[in-house]
């Protein structure tokens, strides 16, 4: 089992819709939870990050984790085109301090 | 000030030869991460720095790989004996060193071994 598990995608939604990521991790003493977004041949960047069980909202974005479930996702609303890029979902593991483990990612394509 | 940056952009060679990678850092992060990523997944872990010393490098691959951190900001890693599966894109990131935060990621450096 994968420490961190991804749809590679590609999930494809039409402009405006909600789209919904998901990511499951292993390690149930997980502490903190990101999400990244990687423009094909370009650098992760944080978009989100979570820490307590629960829904986090920041714009368009909201990050949702449930510890019992071991489940991260994130919703995007009102896809816009742009949005279109590989989202990383990543655990820092209990006791691993700086220690970041990465899924596969999954491909969001934005339809206009 | 500025934002990560790593050097060279690219960088090819054959097999066998020995190569180097360097990050810079934003200023004032004690923390800096190296990552290596391969096409299409997500990055690996490889060593970890706060400060000048290697706080975790459970994901060195093998003993050819080896980071270094001398002063505490710049951090080099080396990679000897070079062969075809070290192809990547090698990212270096850094944070404040604070907690678990944010990591902020250079434009990394992809290797093509011949």
């Amino acid at each position: 089992q994968k420490e961190v598990e991804q749809n590679s995608g590609p999930l494809s939604v039409p402009e405006g819709a909600i789209a919904s990521l998901n990511c499951t991790y292993s390690d149930r003493g997980s502490q903190s939870f990101f999400w990244y977004r990687q423009y094909s041949g370009k650098s992760p960047e944080l978009i989100m990050f979570i820490y307590s069980n629960g829904d986090k909202e920041d714009g368009r974005f909201t990050a949702q984790l449930n510890k019992a479930s071991q489940y991260v996702s994130l919703l995007i609303r009102d896809s816009q085109p742009s949005d279109s890029a590989t989202y990383l979902c990543a655990v820092i593991r209990a006791g691993g301090y700086q220690k970041v483990t990465f899924g596969i990612g999954t491909k969001l394509q934005v339809i206009p | 000030g500025a934002g990560v940056s790593q050097t060279p952009s690219n960088k090819v060679t054959e097999k066998g030869k020995y190569v180097e990678l360097r990050c810079d850092p934003i200023s004032g992060h004690t923390a800096l991460y190296w990552y290596r990523q391969s096409l299409g997944q997500g990055p690996e872990f490889l060593i970890y720095f706060q400060g000048t010393g290697a706080a975790d490098d459970s994901g060195l691959p093998n003993d050819r790989f080896f980071a270094v951190r001398p002063e505490g900001s710049v951090s080099t890693l080396k990679i000897q004996r070079t062969e075809r599966g070290d192809s990547a894109v090698y990212l270096c990131a850094s944070s404040h060193g604070t907690g678990y935060e944010e990591q902020f990621f250079g434009p990394g450096t992809r290797l093509t071994v011949l």
